[in-house]
């Protein structure tokens, strides 16, 4: 069956610091890994996919198959970057469709 | 280019009662996803609408329905109501299944 975990509720950083959001996934296929965003207020959006290997407001998210995860990075963590954060995989086992991890809320400190 | 709108934003009905969400896809858009998302939990996959046809279904029961429409915005339906469909409903639309999702502001349904 097809599942996203994300093993930390809430994760705490100061200003500066770096952050690494984890994202762990099971899947029998070839999944596409997606990392959305959920600012104060704001609608759920994406912040980047595996597949396009770009870097987004600083964050990367590199695919380790080994170890099924997609852990998101962040050298210097800013205080707008303060969000609920949600790993989600998509495959063709599942209607193209979303699976979504309980997601982890960042709180960046001043 | 308008974004994913969703009526109504808040909804309180009793248990036992039937409601209709509604949900207008991005200009461009074919595909449309619903989603539960039930407090300190991320999104649960309820169904997809692709051109007007269901194109997968998540673990709900039949008495959540949909509906897309020619111009591919969306309905969902849920009879019956139960205390624990309590959640806020999201819709997101898609230029094709597996691409990009663009949400709505969702829909927070109470049930009483």
């Amino acid at each position: 069956a097809q599942r996203v975990t994300q093993p930390e509720k809430l994760l705490s950083v100061f200003k500066g610091a770096p952050v690494e959001l984890k994202c762990n996934y099971s899947y029998s296929g070839s999944p596409e890994l997606f990392w959305y965003v959920q600012y104060s207020r704001q609608r759920l959006q994406l912040l980047l996919r595996h597949i396009s290997r770009e870097s987004i407001k600083g964050f990367t998210a590199d695919l380790n198959k080994g170890e099924t995860s997609f852990h998101l990075k962040k050298p210097f963590a800013q205080e707008e970057d303060s969000a609920m954060y949600y790993c989600a995989l998509s495959g063709e086992n599942y209607g193209q469709n979303f699976v979504f991890g309980p997601g982890t809320r960042l709180s960046v400190l001043p | 280019e308008t974004g994913v709108t969703q009526s109504p934003t808040h909804l309180i009905k009793t248990r036992g009662q039937q409601v209709t969400l509604r949900c207008s896809s991005q200009s461009g858009h074919n595909t449309v996803s619903w989603y539960q998302q039930a407090l300190g939990q991320g999104p649960q996959f309820i169904f997809q609408y692709y051109r007007e046809e269901e194109n997968g279904r998540g673990n709900f029961p039949p008495r959540f329905s949909g509906l897309q429409f020619p111009n591919y915005s969306s309905e969902l339906n849920v009879n019956a109501l139960e205390l624990d469909d309590s959640a806020l409903y999201l819709c997101a639309s898609s230029p094709w299944p597996g691409t990009e999702a663009f949400f709505g502001q969702g829909t927070r349904l109470t049930v009483v």
